[in-house]
């Protein structure tokens, strides 16, 4: 069955810093991969996806991420953090054949310091 | 372009009693999923609609259900309500049904079951 780990459930970062957030997943096929950011209130907003290709990912408000098949990771980045990046994080994995059904991570609750 | 709306944002009710929430796709838009997300199971699929038919459905007891119209707005009712009903249902819209497309989210609606 297919899976999702986020393994920080908080991750702690200054401004300016860079950032990581963590994804491991496991799938029986090939995986397509997800971020997706929410703000408190709000639904989920698309950050970028890995479908095949190249294994860095670039995505929307200077995020990427890294799809790495050895490891069955796909760690979201982003090289200088802002305050206003502070919202949690999910990332999500979907198999081949299964339409949109998405599955999530736990989460991953980003907070950047000024 | 106009995003997923969904209505009511806020809901209360008894236990036993029924609901039902809507959810507008993004114009043109032709398939729309269906997750529940808790504090204590996260994110969690409920259904997806393609062209009027259920194309993928999640774990959940038959007392969730839901359903797509011509215009590809949806309706997921869940009968019967218990006190864990309460939640965040949120509904997602993508172009066509397919692993490779992103889904595009709305704000939510906020259930509470008393």
């Amino acid at each position: 069955a297919q899976s999702v780990a986020q393994p920080e459930d908080q991750v702690n970062v200054a401004e300016g810093n860079p950032l990581t957030v963590k994804c491991t997943y496991s799938v029986s096929g090939n995986p397509y991969l997800f971020w997706y950011v929410q703000y408190p209130n709000r639904g989920l907003q698309f950050l970028l996806k890995y479908i095949t290709g190249d294994n860095l990912v670039k995505g929307s408000y200077g995020f990427e991420a890294e799809f790495n098949k050895s490891q069955t990771s796909f760690h979201l980045k982003k090289p200088s953090a802002l305050v206003s990046d502070s919202a949690l994080y999910f990332c999500a994995v979907r198999e081949y054949n299964q339409g949109g059904k998405l599955i999530f991570g736990q989460g991953t609750e980003l907070s950047v310091k000024p | 372009k106009a995003g997923v709306t969904q209505t009511p944002r806020y809901l209360i009710k008894t236990r036993g009693q029924q609901v039902t929430l809507s959810c507008s796709p993004i114009s043109g838009h032709r398939s729309v999923s269906w997750y529940q997300q808790t504090p204590g199971q996260g994110l969690q699929f409920l259904f997806e609609y393609f062209s009027e038919t259920q194309r993928n459905k999640g774990n959940f007891p038959g007392r969730f259900s839901g359903r797509q119209f011509s215009n590809s707005r949806s309706e997921m009712n869940v009968s019967t309500l218990e006190l864990g009903d309460s939640a965040l249902y949120l509904c997602a819209s993508s172009p066509y049904w397919g692993s490779s497309y992103e889904q595009y989210f709305g704000p939510g609606t906020r259930l509470t079951v008393t």
